[in-house]
């Protein structure tokens, strides 16, 4: 998982505070894109990116927001905690192109209490 | 939206050839099919992709059908560490940006 940086890896909250996941990558990619995943289940896509700028929703973008001021960063964003988003979160990144590897973080465990 | 289908769970003997399908009976022309795993609960792990041609690198092979409506994920001797989820995935271009679309993976469990 070279190249992605998440941090914190792991936090807890109380319902209703806000935090940011920060999400770094040093390849120069132009996408970004947010995941969670729940206790046995698939990643779920949040938001992603195409480049700096640009953001869109995925499949469950409810309670998160995201910018994309830089190309390097992706920040997520929980604006008002909830324990439904008790999950672990994956960055991943990627050059455009069907064809190019996307590369994962190793994930920030979320706790909301 | 194209996705995939993968058998919940399979078993392997240790240093047998380990083989994982997955239906994607809904790939359009260009969207490839990449296989990634998850040991315990770390980062995905890139194995291998590939479009219409069968794949080979140092961790695996990938033999896509003709139709390209299914693939198979080769792990040629199997070791305790290829204990994973293993997961199958169509890099589809869906309203112009391009999306990962998971399925919920095959667990495999490589035996002694």
């Amino acid at each position: 998982n070279a190249g992605v940086t998440q941090t914190p890896k792991f936090q807890v909250l109380k319902t209703g505070q806000s935090m940011t996941l920060q999400c770094a990558q040093d390849m120069n990619h132009e996408y970004m894109s947010w995941y969670r995943q729940d206790p046995g289940m698939g990643l779920r896509l949040i938001h992603y990116s195409v480049g700096a700028g640009i953001t869109d929703q995925g499949e469950v973008p409810n309670g998160y927001n995201v910018s994309r001021s830089t190309t390097e960063d992706f920040p997520l964003r929980l604006l008002s905690a909830a324990p439904s988003q008790t999950s672990v979160y994956f960055c991943a990144s990627s050059y455009s192109g069907l064809g190019n590897t996307i590369y994962f973080g190793e994930g920030s465990w979320l706790t909301v209490v | 939206d194209a996705k995939t289908t993968q058998p919940t769970s399979m078993d392997c003997a240790e240093g047998r050839a380990a083989n994982l399908p997955c239906n994607h009976s809904t790939i359009s022309g260009n969207e490839y099919v990449y296989w990634y795993r998850q040991i315990h609960s770390q980062g995905p792990q890139y194995i291998i992709h590939g479009l219409k041609n069968n794949e080979t690198n140092e961790m695996a092979s990938l033999i896509i059908t003709e139709d390209r409506k299914s693939s198979t994920l080769i792990l040629p001797h199997a070791t305790l560490r290829d204990t994973a989820v293993y997961y199958c995935i169509v890099r589809a271009l869906i309203q112009g940006a391009q999306k990962l679309v998971f399925g919920q993976g095959t667990r495999l469990t490589i035996n002694p």
